[in-house]
């Protein structure tokens, strides 16, 4: 069946070092793949887009990687802060219009 | 500008109770999009429009109905409610051509007894 798995234990890192998410998937080829971050009691915000064509994609402090042969992402917030400590789910895009997402992983970010 | 909004916040239904949640955005966004989050489940698509008028089923549709009258409003209903519908929705928006970006509203946080 077709799942996307992310780390459902928390991740607790002390400031200022790199937070490391994983996103693996299976028996999907999807065109692109989303982060979001999720803060208790909202919904969900967009941080970043990778295509299937890019290697890495970056966005101040956020970068992401896809690696199509692995089937999976990396999510990483390099100097975290404080207020980075949310939840961050993976999503992809599987065409006509539907994105499945993970369940999230918890970030933790102790100052 | 708003971005997207939802009524109600809370609610509380008893089983075979019916509502109807209301999703507005203002960003003139073609798409729009019924989710619901459980816990330790990823979101899951319930119903989705393409447009104005069009409507069609996601993964979990069942139980649920929608309407999109405006381009602006999606509306999802629940006509007889049961106990497994108890979850948090979330409604999104998108349509800026080649972003994929998804506005999300804040939830809708359902409970039924």
């Amino acid at each position: 069946s077709q799942k996307i798995e992310q780390n459902s234990e928390a991740l607790n890192i002390q400031e200022g070092k790199t937070a490391t998410l994983t996103c693996n998937y299976t028996n999907y080829s999807p065109a692109y793949l989303q982060w979001y971050r999720q803060d208790p009691g909202r919904g969900p915000v967009f941080l970043l887009l990778i295509r299937e064509n890019e290697k890495e994609k970056r966005k101040e402090r956020l970068k992401v990687t896809f690696d199509t042969t692995l089937k999976q992402s990396l999510f990483h917030i390099t100097a975290s802060q404080p207020a980075d400590s949310a939840t961050y789910l993976c999503a992809l895009y599987t065409g006509g219009f539907k994105t499945i997402f993970g369940a999230g992983t918890r970030l933790f970010v102790k100052a | 500008n708003a971005g997207v909004t939802q009524t109600p916040k809370f609610r509380v239904l008893k089983t075979g109770q019916s509502m109807t949640l209301l999703c507005a955005q203002d960003m003139n966004h073609e798409y729009m999009y019924w989710y619901r989050q459980d816990p330790g489940m990823g979101l899951r698509l319930i119903h989705y429009s393409v447009g104005e008028g069009t409507t069609a089923k996601g993964e979990v549709p069942d139980g649920y109905n929608v309407s999109r009258l405006k381009k602006q409003n999606f509306l999802l209903g629940l006509e007889s409610a049961a106990p497994s519908q108890t979850s948090v929705y979330f409604c999104a928006s998108d349509g800026i051509q080649g972003t994929y970006e998804q506005y999300f509203g804040p939830g809708t946080r359902l409970t039924v007894t």
